[in-house]
């Protein structure tokens, strides 16, 4: 088993749509979970970072996380062409590594 | 801007050349990253330097040898690489390692673009 698992995707969604993105992981030991974006041809960008079980909102997009599950998934609201990239999910392990998965393209259609 | 600078954004090299990339950050962070990502594989960790001293090695071959003169710049020196050694090196730091209890925002650099002919 894979410790961070992404869907590949492509993901296609209408400009204007909620566009869900999810992650799972392996070690249940894990504090920390990260949503990187990655535009073709550039580096990770960091959008957001989430401890507590639970949603956090910054702007349209929200994180999500579910310890019990084991589960972190990322909506952005109001999809824009913009938002077309690769988004990697990474995870502070019981270790303090930080694992990445193989990201998830979202293409969002106008 | 990230405030993580890299250098050469792309590099050819021959498998006989030897060649160095450069990475340096305004951010003050103590931990710097070295990292290799390749088509449809997950980033791969190659070195972790904090405060100047190698904490991590992640079993990277000789071929590629870090250095680290300070806590702002980081070099990567390369030297009889292979072809499937091809692909994008990004360089990141944090505040600090997680071998002292950090290393969980980490901001990347764009990264280099290397091919090996």
């Amino acid at each position: 088993q894979k410790e961070v698992e992404q869907n590949s995707g492509p993901l296609s969604v209408p400009e204007g749509a909620i566009a869900s993105l999810n992650c799972t992981y392996s070690d249940r030991g894990s504090q920390s979970f990260f949503w990187y974006r990655q535009y073709s041809g550039k580096s990770p960008e960091l959008i957001m970072f989430i401890y507590s079980n639970g949603d956090k909102e910054d702007g349209r997009f929200t994180a999500q996380l579910n310890k019990a599950s084991q589960y972190v998934s990322l909506l952005i609201r109001d999809s824009q062409p913009s938002d077309s990239a690769t988004y990697l999910c990474a995870v502070n392990s019981a270790t303090n590594k930080l694992i990445f998965g193989t990201g998830t393209l979202l293409a969002v259609q106008p | 801007e990230t405030g993580v600078t890299q250098t050469p954004r792309h590099l050819v090299m021959g498998m006989t050349n030897k060649k160095s990339l450069k990475c340096e950050q305004h951010l003050g962070h103590n931990a710097m990253y070295w990292y290799k990502q390749s088509a449809k594989k997950p980033l791969e960790l190659m070195f972790v330097y904090s405060l100047e001293e190698r904490v991590e090695n992640n079993s990277v071959p000789s071929r590629f040898s870090p250095e680290c003169p300070n806590s702002s710049h980081l070099f990567l020196h390369l030297h009889t690489l292979q072809p499937e050694d091809s692909a994008l090196y990004l360089c990141a730091s944090s505040q600090d390692s997680w071998h002292v209890g950090g290393g969980e925002t980490q901001y990347f650099g764009p990264g280099t673009r290397l091919l090996v002919l």
